[in-house]
């Protein structure tokens, strides 16, 4: 059984450009969160959702930052327009309804 | 609101046990957990603790739980080089919500 996978692993961006970060949750999980990390700082929740639900985006951006999970195909974190404050790793991670989180490896994000 | 506090930097002689301290303000927390974070890589649950509860030990790991005080420590008894890595503080209300995550303690070891 694979664990959370995210993809890609490492993104680059220009000022100015989209980032899509996705997020395969372990087979059978209906939660997704999305968590950042900020160089040398802990992970700070962004937004927790079930299959083409947001139940939580309360660490969410309000700006340029969006987030999908629907009934097919991986969970994506959107960020458009993207600023240098945007490089950080960004976790995924999945559970089973009232279960344990298990973290997918991140993706590392770097604005130019 | 919810915060969760622990030290920075631990540095430790190898042989040794590591104690990592952490506080935390919910009182609402129910779960309480001890993550492990190598560099570039993601996150490890090492272990974690029900709030009813005062202690847990598993192998090398003892997580000992202050509700009253709201602290919680992971000691790891005979550290190892493998043991170098950030360790992150974190709590949730239930398992599915959203975890508050402390900084991290970056142990150290020294030969």
């Amino acid at each position: 059984n694979a664990g959370v996978m995210q993809n890609p692993r490492h993104l680059v961006r220009r000022r100015g450009q989209e980032a899509r970060l996705r997020c395969s949750p372990m087979k059978g999980h209906s939660h997704v969160y999305w968590y950042r990390q900020l160089p040398e700082e802990g992970l700070k929740f962004m937004v927790y959702l079930q299959k083409e639900n947001i139940i939580d985006e309360s660490g969410m951006p309000k700006e340029r930052f969006s987030a999908e999970f629907p009934k097919e195909g991986p969970s994506i974190l959107r960020i458009q327009q993207v600023v240098r404050g945007d490089s950080a790793a960004y976790f995924c991670a999945s559970s089973l309804p009232d279960n344990e989180q298990f973290f997918g490896p991140g993706t590392r994000l770097t604005v130019l | 609101g919810e915060d969760v506090e622990q030290s920075l930097f631990l540095s430790v002689r190898e042989g040794d046990s590591s104690v990592i301290n952490c506080t935390y303000t919910d009182s609402s927390s129910t779960y309480l957990y001890w993550y492990k974070q190598e560099p570039g890589a993601g996150l490890q649950l090492l272990t974690y603790i029900f709030s009813n509860m005062d202690m847990k030990q598993d192998q090398r790991l003892t997580v000992l739980l202050n509700k009253k005080d709201k602290h919680l420590s992971l000691r790891i008894a005979d550290t190892q080089t493998g043991d170098s890595a950030i360790y992150f503080c974190a709590e949730n209300r239930n398992r599915d919500d959203k975890i508050i995550f402390g900084k991290g303690t970056r142990l150290h070891i020294l030969p």
